[in-house]
């Protein structure tokens, strides 16, 4: 397709469980972020991938949490012995790299749905 | 406090009235201010962007930037039903990369 993918659409799991979700970009696009959208807290942001270099992973909030992109494409989302409080909605954008990347382009998903009973 | 502050709204309106939506930030080091829309359950779309102070102009939008006052709004003119939506701001800062921090978003409800 020609937007920004991710599955599962929906998520739900037992506490203590490991999750994965996963985002393919637009093609072409060597920048990918993963943010996280909670009810009344807004985007928070995880991690960030750009081509080859070193991810950005200062918004990852435990290390329970890591993420991959495998050939500069898809990405994988992991959350390890999952918690209640990881219950939100998980967004992939990815951003052209001769766009308005530092402009903030970003483009969405329409985000993974992640329930921790 | 948080980098960008936002209203959560909700806000209600009727179809044609002129809507202003606004965010607060601390950091001075700005460098860019986006708008992002986005409707229940889809992912949020980029609106408008811009970088210098003053007012940016797209169709019935509207962005403002007031870096003295570390304000910036979002006007909607002649509001629509369809532009009932959740209206995300979001800040670069020098320093920070392409990181894009988010406000809480205002929801925002145009009735008929």
């Amino acid at each position: 397709g020609a937007g920004v993918s991710q599955s599962p659409s929906n998520k739900v799991t037992e506490k203590g469980k490991d999750v994965e979700l996963r985002c393919d970009p637009i093609s072409g696009h060597t920048a990918l972020y993963w943010y996280r959208q909670s009810l009344g807290q807004g985007l928070e942001f995880l991690i960030y991938f750009q081509g080859n270099s070193a991810p950005d992973k200062s918004g990852l909030p435990s290390d329970r949490f890591s993420a991959e992109r495998t050939g500069g494409s898809v990405s994988t989302l992991t959350i390890q012995r999952t918690q209640q409080e990881d219950s939100a909605v998980y967004l992939c954008a990815s951003s052209p790299t001769s766009g308005r990347a530092g402009t903030g382009e970003l483009f969405f998903g329409e985000g993974s749905r992640l329930t921790v009973l | 406090q948080k980098e960008v502050e936002q209203d959560p709204g909700p806000l209600s309106v009727p179809e044609g009235a002129i809507v202003s939506l606004n965010c607060t930030y601390s950091n001075s080091a700005f460098q860019y201010c986006m708008w992002y829309r986005q409707y229940s359950r889809k992912g949020p779309e980029l609106l408008m962007y811009t970088y210098s102070s003053g007012n940016k102009e797209d169709g019935r939008f509207t962005a403002q930037v007031d870096k003295s006052s570390k304000y910036i709004s979002l006007f909607i003119r002649d509001s629509q039903p369809s532009d009932s939506a959740t209206y995300l701001c979001a800040m670069t800062f020098t320093g920070g990369g392409n990181k894009l921090t988010f406000g809480t978003g205002t929801q925002l409800k145009v009735e008929l």
